[in-house]
Formats: C-alpha cells, sequence, structure tokens
C-alpha cells in the first residue's frame, strides 16, 4: 500500500463543474504540498498547507491532520485547469513522498 | 528572481554513455532536491543536499548514481553507464534555508532518453 493515496485516478468533468480531488496518508507529516503538472511536464506548486483551509482564486485546499486527509477543490472549473495534481506530504527532515497523481480532465 | 533551473530540457543518450543533469536553485535556496519520474508513475524521492553536504541520499540507487551540490555553481546529477530503465524525467526542486515551512521550488525538469 502507498504512504499516499490519491482519488480519483482520472476524473473527467464538464466545464463550470465543481471539482474534489482527495488525498490520504498514512504516515505522520508536517506539512503537505498540492502540486499541478501540466502535459508539458512541468511542476508548479499550488498550496502548501499544515493546517485548516487554504484559498487561491478558484482553488481551495484542505487538510484535517487527525484524519490524515487532504481535499482540493477547483471551483468552476476550466478546460485550462486539465492537468495531472499530485499531493505530497513531507516525511522526516525534508523528504517529499508523492501520491500517484489524478488526472483531470476539463471538456468545454 | 529566477526560478529553478535546469539543463539540459532534453537529453539523449546512447546505452553505455553517461549522463549529467544540471539544477541551478532559486537565488538565495542552498537546499537541493532530486526527484525522478519513470514514465507513467509517480514521482520519487531521489537525494537531498545542502551546499557541499549529502543530506539524504536514501532514494538513490546503489550503483551508477551520484549528486553533488559544490560550494560554487549548480547540482549535478550524474548516472554513469545509462541503461533504458533510466529513462525518465528527472526534477530539481530548492527550498530557503531560511524557510521553515520548507516549501519546495520545483525546475522545469530534464528528459533523459537513452536508447
Amino acid at each position: 500500500k502507498n504512504e499516499v493515496e490519491q482519488s480519483p485516478q482520472n476524473l473527467t468533468a464538464q466545464e463550470g463543474e465543481f471539482i474534489t480531488i482527495n488525498c490520504s496518508y498514512s504516515v505522520g507529516i508536517s506539512a503537505l504540498h498540492w502540486l499541478q503538472q501540466h502535459p508539458g511536464g512541468g511542476i508548479v506548486s499550488l498550496f502548501m498547507l499544515s493546517s485548516g483551509k487554504k484559498k487561491h482564486g478558484r482553488l481551495i485546499a484542505t487538510i484535517n491532520i487527525q484524519e490524515k486527509h487532504s481535499s482540493l477543490h477547483i471551483t468552476a472549473s476550466h478546460p485550462r485547469d486539465s492537468a495531472v495534481y499530485i499531493c505530497a506530504v513531507f516525511q522526516g527532515a525534508q523528504k517529499l513522498v508523492f501520491g500517484q497523481g489524478t488526472r483531470l480532465t476539463i471538456n468545454p | 528572481n529566477a526560478g529553478v533551473m535546469q539543463n539540459p530540457r532534453h537529453l539523449v543518450r546512447r546505452r553505455g554513455q553517461e549522463a549529467r543533469l544540471r539544477c541551478s536553485p532559486m537565488k538565495g535556496h542552498s537546499h537541493v532536491y532530486w526527484y525522478r519520474q519513470l514514465p507513467e508513475e509517480g514521482l520519487k524521492f531521489m537525494v537531498y543536499l545542502q551546499k557541499e553536504n549529502i543530506i539524504d541520499e536514501s532514494g538513490m540507487p546503489k550503483e551508477r548514481f551520484s549528486a553533488e551540490f559544490p560550494k560554487e555553481g549548480p547540482s549535478i546529477l550524474r548516472i554513469q553507464q545509462v541503461v533504458r530503465g533510466d529513462s525518465a524525467a528527472y526534477f530539481c526542486a530548492s527550498s530557503s534555508p531560511f524557510d521553515y515551512s520548507y516549501e519546495q521550488y520545483f525546475g522545469p525538469g530534464t528528459r533523459l532518453t537513452v536508447t
């Protein structure tokens, strides 16, 4: 079993839909990253959080440390949101452990 | 402030050759991390370096792979005698020693193809 599990692995939705991607982890962590990887392959950090909730534009990330669970939400989804979304947790000093990614496709 | 830079962006090597991947961290960042993404797989940690020191190399294959981060210049990931299974995207990330959130900033990656 992976230490970081994401669901779903693939998600296709229509433009405008509300999107939720989930991340569960089994290790103790100090913080969690949500990352976005576009088809070109580059990786962008969306959020880093260790408690509560953060919002940036149409993106919202929440984390529940007790339940070892985080969610990434996208409101009013758009085709340009199509990408792979990756959850990663800090394990130990500064080592990141990654989920397998969620491939999101938003159709116009 | 330039982001994390990696070069080359694409590298093709024949089996048995050496591959050298370079990573220049963001200005002011002295912590560098290397990650590998095999085709259709997730990212995996390889090594964490600070200037002139390897802090954690628990994800590095035991043979053929080495990494350094000298006092001056970029961090180098070196793969000797490459094999087809080394074909992957290699990402570098950096962080600041003064940012206690340890947030990491990723480079664009180097895509290595071994023929």
